[in-house]
This record gives C-alpha cells, structure tokens and sequence, in this order.
C-alpha cells in the first residue's frame, strides 16, 4: 500500500524555538495533504489543508502564523511551528489524499510526530 | 461532512467476532462510508470502506444498513493487535479535497 513518511517522529525544543516537521508521500503525488494535532486522549482535530502550489486553508482557531505550512511539491508538505509554548506539545500527524489500498477518496496517514516543548 | 456517533469504548474476547457500530443519520446519498483504526502514538490506518454494499477485505467487512445511516464494522476473530481505536467517517464523493474530520471513535480492548 500507500506510504507518507513523517519526520522526525519525536523532537523535544525549548520554548521560543521553532520546529519543522516534514511529511511525504514515498509513491505517490498528493495535491492534497493534512496536518492534525491530537491531545492526549483525544481525537484528532484538523488544522488545516494543504494545496500544492497555494497557500493553506486553515480551520477556525488555528493561528495561520503560528503553524505555517509549506506544500512546495506533490510529494512534500512541511509544517513548522514557530516560538513554540509548552501548550504547543501534541502530537502532530499528516495525511495525504490518495495512495494504493485506501479506496475512494481515501487517505493515507502520516505515523506522527510527537513534539515536547520545554 | 454529515456526523458520525460511536460508543466511547468496547471490550471483546481474543478470537471472538467484534461488531463496532456507528450512527451516520444525516448521510447524503454520495457520502462514503470509512473506517480507520489508530494503534497507540501512531498515525490512522485504513481499514475498509463502502457505499452502500456490505465490503469485505482481508481486514474486515463492513456491513451497511439498507437505510445507509447506520453501519457495522465487523472483525470476525480480534487478535490483541486489534486494540485500537476505530473511527468512522464519512467523505464527500468527487471531491478530493474535502477533509476527514474525526470523531470520538470507539476504543476498543482486546481482553486475552
């Protein structure tokens, strides 16, 4: 099946710093990507839709500025979270619209970046 | 995208079937049904989906109802590595760029 590699899958920063996570789809072109951000326990929450080529659409509340995201290439998006907070740790997952063995319309995940901000 | 409704967790038996169920009533006519499962720290898998008839693969089958607003994911022996939790969701037909929100999801225990 489909593969999108995410990288790195754990990154510890100090607070103020910034941190990029890469995601990529290893057989397949994706116009279309995702990033999620998920709480302990909880469920995943969309924060945006990248589009190669054109800038992200980024759901309400989430700061456009903070989490900026880069889809230069149908194979790659980057999303770098800039002056990261402690309430910024999470862990941070990536999809892609597409790839073999998910069907119709299906997606292809990412396996997640745990990131720790101290 | 039309909501889905799980119940929070449920508990089988190693090697006993599993029916997982979850509520679409406000499903349109192109919507697809898809389940995906999450193992801890890790990214969702795909496991099935369908549109209106019962889907069978090498993971699972996925039954739907005549009425397509509800649906049953079925495994036919869980295994411990089946301890996951399962989401429903339905996506848009034609429209590729339409996201996959997430619901609560059913978290499922495999007891040995």
């Amino acid at each position: 099946g489909a593969v999108v590699s995410q990288h790195p899958s754990r990154v510890i920063c100090k607070s103020g710093t910034s941190v990029k996570i890469e995601c990529r789809s290893l057989d397949f072109q994706a116009t279309t990507m995702f990033w999620y951000r998920q709480f302990p326990k909880q469920s995943l929450m969309l924060m945006a839709t990248s589009n190669e080529g054109s800038k992200a659409t980024y759901e309400q509340g989430v700061e456009k500025d903070k989490f900026l995201i880069n889809h230069a290439s149908l194979t790659l998006s980057t999303l770098t979270v800039t002056s990261a907070h402690p309430e910024d740790s999470s862990f941070y997952i990536c999809s892609a619209s597409g790839g073999q063995g998910v069907g119709i319309y299906g997606y292809t995940f990412g396996s997640g970046t745990r990131l720790t901000v101290v | 995208d039309a909501k889905t409704t799980q119940p929070n967790s449920m508990e089988s038996n190693e090697e006993e079937p599993v029916h997982l169920p979850c509520n679409h009533s406000t499903i349109s006519g192109t919507d697809y049904i898809h389940w995906y499962r999450q193992l801890p720290s890790q990214g969702p898998e795909y496991v099935i989906h369908g549109l209106t008839s019962n889907v069978n693969n090498r993971m699972a089958s996925l039954a739907i109802a005549e009425d397509r607003k509800s649906s049953t994911l079925i495994l036919h022996r869980a295994t411990l590595r089946d301890a996951a939790v399962y989401y429903c969701i339905l996506r848009k037909y034609g429209n590729t760029g339409n996201q996959f929100y997430f619901g609560t999801g059913t978290s499922l225990t495999v007891i040995p």
